[in-house]
């Protein structure tokens, strides 16, 4: 199976900050990495889909850049419905693995 | 828009079966171009992709376990379902039923997820 590891594990940000998240795969997956923002009792919501591209709706505050082996996900403006876990999942060889996720609080 | 929710019981017993089933609505199962996926979650944990489902009948199972878990598709329902055997405490979890687009490689969407407990 292909390992996802991600850091930080959490992150303390205020609103209005910046914040990146990586994701690290245990091998290379091309551009196969989605992006999600689980919140407590909720599914999680698709945020970037391929490494890079913004699922429609989402905002364009949130972008996602890499391939190979290691991928961001970047908030650029941290806004206060933003605080929730950040996933990564990679699709490249079943079975799909998803990272230990990123839990972004308030500072 | 496409809807899923799953359905079965909420507590099983040790050693058994927990089955759940997924109803869509919105969209067709055998309409292709998606994998319908079975996720697990356990207590405060991650996320944990227990297999996948085409609507021909091909499976993807995680191998972790793949001797308990058997998916199957219901077209003329529009559902698919899940069976794990010989559960224990271990599989406690919330499972969640999800579409995944097999173009964009994601899910895109997501059923609002059962928790299954297991015990006596």
């Amino acid at each position: 199976d292909i390992q996802m590891t991600q850091s930080p594990s959490s992150v303390s940000a205020s609103v209005g900050d910046r914040v990146t998240i990586t994701c690290r795969a245990s091998q290379g997956i091309s551009s196969w990495l989605t992006w999600y923002q689980q919140k407590p009792g909720k599914a999680p919501k698709v945020l970037i889909y391929a490494a890079s591209n913004l699922q429609s709706g989402v905002p364009s505050r949130f972008s996602g850049s890499g391939s190979g082996t290691d991928f961001t996900l970047t908030i650029s403006s941290l806004q206060p419905e933003d605080f929730a876990t950040y996933y990564c999942q990679q699709a490249n060889s079943f079975p799909f693995t998803f990272g230990p996720g990123t839990k972004v609080d308030i500072k | 828009q496409v809807q899923l929710q799953e359905s079965g019981p909420g507590l099983v017993k040790p050693s058994q079966t927990l089955s759940l089933t997924c109803t869509v609505s919105g969209a067709s199962i055998s309409s292709g171009g998606y994998y319908w996926s079975w996720i697990r979650q356990h207590p405060g944990k991650g996320l944990e992709c227990i297999g996948y489902i085409y609507y021909t009948g091909s499976t993807f199972y995680n191998p972790s376990l793949k001797s308990r878990v058997t998916i199957s598709v219901d077209t003329s329902k529009n559902q698919f379902s899940l069976k794990l055997s010989s559960v224990t405490a271990a599989d406690t979890a919330v499972y969640y039923c999800a579409r995944f687009e097999v173009m964009t490689s994601g899910i895109d969407s997501w059923g609002q997820g059962t928790l299954v407990t297991v015990s006596s």
